[in-house]
């Protein structure tokens, strides 16, 4: 059964910096075509995709943020992390991990919602 | 970056009615896929490599299409269907999702 969560700070301050983990089990992030992506929601808009970090090491970011985002992987561990750093009040979202095989996401976290306010 | 235009944004709709959604890639893409977001809870794979239903998708949805147009279809809808349907592409980085279609009834 493959199950992710997602878990990081839920109010931030603009100007810091965004740390998330998603936990998984399931799956490993060491089996050859697996990768983990982090997509977001901000409420009333659509998904935005941000980065991702495959079975090999390779990783891809979307470069609207890419500045801004460093994703990596603990793989005995099962989980995968995001930092982004310099938040503002645009980076207000839901925040969910998924797994992608065929690069399409087959299974995702519940969300953890995350604002950014002053 | 591939940008993907859904339309309706919004559709209202009866229950036992067809509908169709549609998305539309400003560069051809090999599959797309779909999700169902209902209420506030967490996209689910709906249909994946263009016409493929994903696990305990019921077989009144159907997707097809090619190249830069692909479509999703209800045939015969029930209350359930009532969510927002969001198309994706993963030809090419970045992954990008269109902008969904909220869908009432």
């Amino acid at each position: 059964q493959v199950t992710l969560k997602e878990s990081g700070t839920g109010i931030l301050q603009p100007s810091q910096a965004l740390s998330l983990t998603c936990s998984f089990s399931g799956f490993s992030l060491s089996t050859s075509g697996i990768c983990v992506s982090w997509i977001r929601h901000p409420s009333g808009k659509g998904l935005e995709w941000l980065a991702d970090i495959c079975w090999d090491d390779g990783k891809g970011y979307n470069p609207a943020l890419k500045n801004r985002l460093s994703i990596s992987k603990d793989t005995s561990n099962n989980q995968a992390f995001l930092r982004i750093t310099s938040v503002d009040t645009a980076d207000t979202a839901t925040y969910y991990c998924a797994r992608s095989w065929e690069w399409y996401f087959d299974f995702w976290g519940p969300g953890t919602m995350v604002t950014v306010s002053s | 970056e591939i940008v993907i235009i859904q339309s309706p944004t919004t559709m209202a709709a009866s229950p036992g009615e067809k509908v169709t959604l549609t998305c539309r890639a400003s560069s051809s893409v090999s599959y797309m896929h779909w999700y169902q977001q209902r209420s506030d809870i967490s996209p689910k794979l709906w249909i994946y490599e263009t016409s493929k239903l994903a696990s305990g998708v019921p077989n009144r949805f159907s997707g097809s299409g090619s190249g830069t147009s692909f479509s999703l279809t209800i045939n015969s809808l029930e209350t359930e269907d009532a969510a927002t349907y969001y198309c994706q592409q993963g030809n090419t980085y970045p992954w990008t999702f269109g902008g969904g279609t909220k869908l009432e009834l």
